[in-house]
């Protein structure tokens, strides 16, 4: 497509379980980032993929969050165990090497 | 380590008129890149500027202006003749240069373009 597609656009889920949101980007970009936006603040960080490689998670907080892009292209993001604290909206973001990113719509996460 | 102040939390103006964003960072590194986002409603943040802390000259698009001064460590962006499609959120994010996707964000400011 011609923009980064996340879905789904909106997940509600219940405190314990596990979720997963996709992310698509925009062909032919090789870095994937994902941020976690709380409401009212600036996207904070979570992880970087080059390709397939994983080059940075620094900002993934705690062991409950995993991510993998394992073919380079499409990246999913893993909530395991969730908490009300994982509420807040997902940006997944794509670009060309050291060229700015270009964000998805988000996934707006609601943990009851 | 970097920091963004966008001290203006929230700008409410009639539209057709002017309205400037301002942005101030705090660096340590000698070379870095200085970005401009929109979040409008709909959430998706919207690419408008990049510039490197070597090229100070102002830049114009259309009804977009941005005003670097290093000295100063600013980056302000003027939106002219506002329209009621400018409301949205405004971000400003300097990075380094090296590790470049490492954008340090603000809370933004609210932008409400009123008709």
């Amino acid at each position: 497509g011609a923009g980064v597609s996340q879905s789904p656009r909106y997940k509600v889920a219940k405190r314990g379980q596990d979720v997963a949101l996709r992310c698509d980007p925009i062909s032919g970009h090789v870095s994937l980032f994902w941020y976690q936006q709380a409401l009212g603040q600036g996207p904070e960080f979570l992880t970087y993929f080059q390709n397939e490689a994983q080059l940075d998670k620094s900002g993934l907080p705690s062991d409950r969050f995993f991510a993998e892009r394992p073919e380079g292209s499409v990246s999913t993001l893993k909530i395991q165990r969730t908490q009300q604290e994982d509420s807040a909206v997902y940006l997944c973001a794509s670009s060309l090497v050291e060229q700015p990113q270009h964000f998805g719509d988000g996934t707006r996460l609601s943990i009851l | 380590a970097q920091k963004v102040t966008q001290a203006q939390t929230e700008i409410s103006v009639v539209e057709k008129e002017d309205v400037t964003l301002d942005c101030v960072y705090e660096t340590r590194d000698t070379t870095y890149y200085l970005f401009w986002y929109k979040q409008p409603p709909s959430g998706e943040l919207v690419f408008l500027i990049r510039r490197n802390s070597f090229d100070e000259q102002n830049e114009i698009s259309g009804r977009y202006s941005w005003n670097f001064q290093k000295s100063t460590s600013s980056f302000n962006f003027t939106i002219t003749a506002s329209q009621v499609v400018d409301s949205a959120v405004y971000f400003c994010a300097p990075t380094n240069m090296d590790s470049n996707y490492q954008l340090i964000w603000g809370a933004g400011t609210k932008l409400i373009i009123k008709p």
